[in-house]
């Protein structure tokens, strides 16, 4: 069945390091894959979207990879900030239902 | 350029009962979608509107209904509530009807006892 997994423990990691978030899937194609940032009892936030034939994607501090080999995506956040701390979703579309599917999420937590 | 807004924030209703949740979408966006998140998950597909029709739907029962109107307002409709039910309710829009990139309103925080 198709499956998609982030970590479902939180991130802990000090200010001023390199947070890095992990999305996993199995038995899709995706076509693109979009991170999105979610603060407690808010709707989710657009971040960045990296289309299958891009290694990689950068916005000020965020940087994405994916790699349809791994069937993997892993999201960046360098010289991490205690407001960068919430959780981060990712989402891939489905060539079945052309619609998006929503991992669990991460939380990250960065403390000072 | 008016964001995605959705009413009321909050609601709590008892099991049997029916609900309806409302959406404005975000100016120049005429694809709604509705997503369910409950607590600890991402959120989950439940319908798509555009154009006042119906254009996919996830794995929800039929008790769960929408309807979009011509200013491509959006309205949730779940009859027949059911513990399960408890979530928040997020609407979204969109310029496309692929999967394209999701305007998140705030959501609705549904109770139901």
């Amino acid at each position: 069945s198709q499956k998609i997994e982030q970590n479902s423990e939180a991130l802990n990691i000090q200010e001023g390091k390199t947070a890095t978030l992990t999305c996993n899937y199995t038995n899709y194609s995706p076509a693109y894959l979009q991170w999105y940032r979610q603060d407690p009892g808010r709707g989710p936030v657009f971040l960045l979207l990296i289309r299958e034939n891009e290694k990689e994607k950068r916005k000020e501090r965020l940087k994405v990879t994916f790699d349809t080999t791994l069937k993997q995506s892993l999201f960046h956040i360098t010289a991490s900030q205690p407001a960068d701390s919430a959780t981060y979703l990712c989402a891939l579309d489905t060539l079945s239902t052309d619609k998006l599917i929503f991992g669990t999420g991460t939380r990250l937590q960065v403390f000072p | 350029e008016t964001g995605v807004t959705q009413s009321p924030t909050h609601l709590i209703k008892t099991r049997g009962q029916q609900v309806t949740l409302r959406c404005s979408s975000q100016s120049g966006h005429n694809t709604v979608s509705w997503y369910q998140q409950a607590l600890g998950q991402g959120p989950q597909f439940i319908f798509q509107y555009y154009r006042e029709e119906e254009n996919g739907r996830g794995n929800f029962p039929p008790r769960f209904s929408g309807l979009q109107f011509p200013n491509y307002s959006s309205e949730l409709n779940v009859n027949a509530l059911e513990l399960d039910d408890s979530a928040l309710y997020l609407c979204a829009s969109s310029s496309g009807t692929r999967a394209d990139t999701q305007y998140f309103g705030p959501g609705t925080r549904l109770t139901v006892l």
